[in-house]
């Protein structure tokens, strides 16, 4: 059971380069969420989907764009790369009810130059 | 503005004593409070959640409080080991759709023999 898969572990971006995230999870999870993290400032909700071709924008959306054509898998997309969104993103799901546990990847650790 | 408050430095404790984290919030009335741990280069895993209406929650050497007149929870983990050494991460589920988390910054443990 592999749970949350984030591809690719490690990327490095050049500023205004676009690319892709993808998130797949195996445990039919109707929640899907993105977050980054960063030094001194937790993680934060970059975008979120409770369903399949649904999403909707979280704490820090400027900048991303996000997809959720399949149930299972959740694409975070940088259109123009900036430096600040140099950052370890990760991707998360749970199940379609409250107070449940989110299962989060391994990360994708970003870097802009 | 919302904010929620975890000891950004580092908790150093002896192996076999018990480490307590506290997570304050403001401006803020939570159905759930969840803490994760997090280890350098991975994303965090789900320890224990707690319901606005319960006081306390346990589960082998973990122990969670929840305080809703204080806005505080404590963290406790009894008969400390080197293994339990990594970052605990705060996080307030409100009541809102999506189930969405909102983290603290974590605490770093660091269990020494």
């Amino acid at each position: 059971n592999a749970g949350v898969t984030q591809t690719p572990k490690f990327r490095v971006l050049k500023t205004g380069q676009s690319m892709t995230l993808l998130c797949a999870q195996d445990m039919n999870h109707e929640y899907m969420y993105w977050y980054r993290q960063d030094p001194g400032m937790g993680l934060r909700l970059i975008h979120y989907s409770v369903g399949e071709g649904t999403t909707a924008k979280g704490e820090v959306p400027d900048g991303y764009n996000v997809s959720r054509l399949k149930k299972q898998n959740f694409l975070l997309g940088l259109e123009s790369a900036a430096p600040s969104q140099t950052s370890v993103y990760f991707c998360a799901s749970s199940y379609f009810r409250q107070g449940t546990e989110a299962f989060f990847g391994q990360g994708t650790r970003l870097t802009v130059v | 503005s919302q904010k929620i408050e975890q000891n950004s430095e580092a908790l150093n404790i002896q192996e076999g004593k018990t480490a307590t984290l506290t997570c304050n919030y403001t401006n803020y009335s939570p159905a759930y409070l969840q803490w994760y741990r997090q280890d350098p280069g991975r994303g965090p895993v789900f320890l224990l959640l707690i319901r606005e209406n319960e006081k306390e929650k346990r589960k082998e050497r973990l122990k969670v409080t929840f305080d809703t007149t204080l806005k505080q929870s404590l963290f406790h983990i009894t008969a400390s080991q080197p293994a339990d050494s990594a970052t605990y991460l705060c996080a307030l589920e409100d009541t809102g759709t999506a189930s969405k988390l909102t983290f603290g910054t974590g605490t770093r443990l660091q269990v020494t023999l």
